[in-house]
């Protein structure tokens, strides 16, 4: 039974661009949600997914922004990116409760 | 938004050693949960404590969630190379709701 899988795991853009990334959850789970760990912190909530629709957010600007399809899987877009947008973005999907974490996506913005 | 603050930010100790990290809010805890996270991977669970003065323990590690549900700690005896990596603690948003808040973590290197 394949985890949570997430791609690409890295990817290097540049201020300004825009950036799409994506996350298939654990078979068989219905709930996604996305964080970001900056650098020697702890992950932080950005959003989470139930059937198709955006279920709760943390305090994160508009210019992030997902999708959840019908197969579950979930994308993260991030618009006009900045240099403080660097990180690691963390899938995790969930059904019932406990959550599972993919190994993330290292994007730098450079 | 619930704060958690852990200590140590870093350890370093030898194999062999025991050591206890600390999760402390100023606010109750729904429940609390333990994760470890090693280079390049997403954090893993290991435990979830609800109630308060709650002892769990998972082989040489050894959770325990304060009276007052404010605080907790984990105790790892006899620490082996394999257990270094970053711990954090996290905490619901509500109980059942899977919105997590993490600290900052403490970043454990396990010396052989």
């Amino acid at each position: 039974d394949a985890g949570v899988t997430q791609s690409p795991t890295h990817l290097i853009k540049t201020r300004g661009q825009q950036v799409t990334l994506r996350c298939s959850p654990k078979s068989g789970h219905d709930t996604v949600s996305w964080y970001q760990q900056a650098l020697g912190q702890g992950p932080q909530f950005i959003f989470q997914y139930y059937e198709e629709e955006e279920r709760q957010r943390g305090n994160f600007p508009d210019r992030f922004s997902g999708h959840q399809f019908p197969n579950y899987s979930s994308e993260l877009n991030v618009n006009a990116l900045l240099l403080g947008d660097s990180a690691l973005y963390l899938c995790a999907s969930s059904l019932g409760g406990k959550l599972f974490f993919g190994s993330g996506t290292q994007l730098s913005v450079l | 938004t619930q704060l958690l603050e852990q200590s140590p930010q870093f350890l370093s100790i030898q194999e062999g050693e025991n050591l206890t990290v600390y999760c402390n809010s100023s606010s109750v805890f729904s429940s609390l949960q333990w994760y470890r996270q090693e280079p390049g991977e997403g954090p893993v669970l290991l435990v979830t404590v609800v109630t308060g003065g709650e002892v769990k323990k998972l082989k040489r590690l050894t959770f325990q969630f304060g009276d007052a549900r404010k605080d907790s700690s984990l105790h790892i005896t006899a620490a082996q190379p394999g257990d270094t990596g970053l711990y954090l603690c996290a905490s619901e948003a509500g109980f059942g709701n899977e919105k997590l808040t993490f600290g900052t973590g403490t970043r454990l290197t396990i010396i052989p």
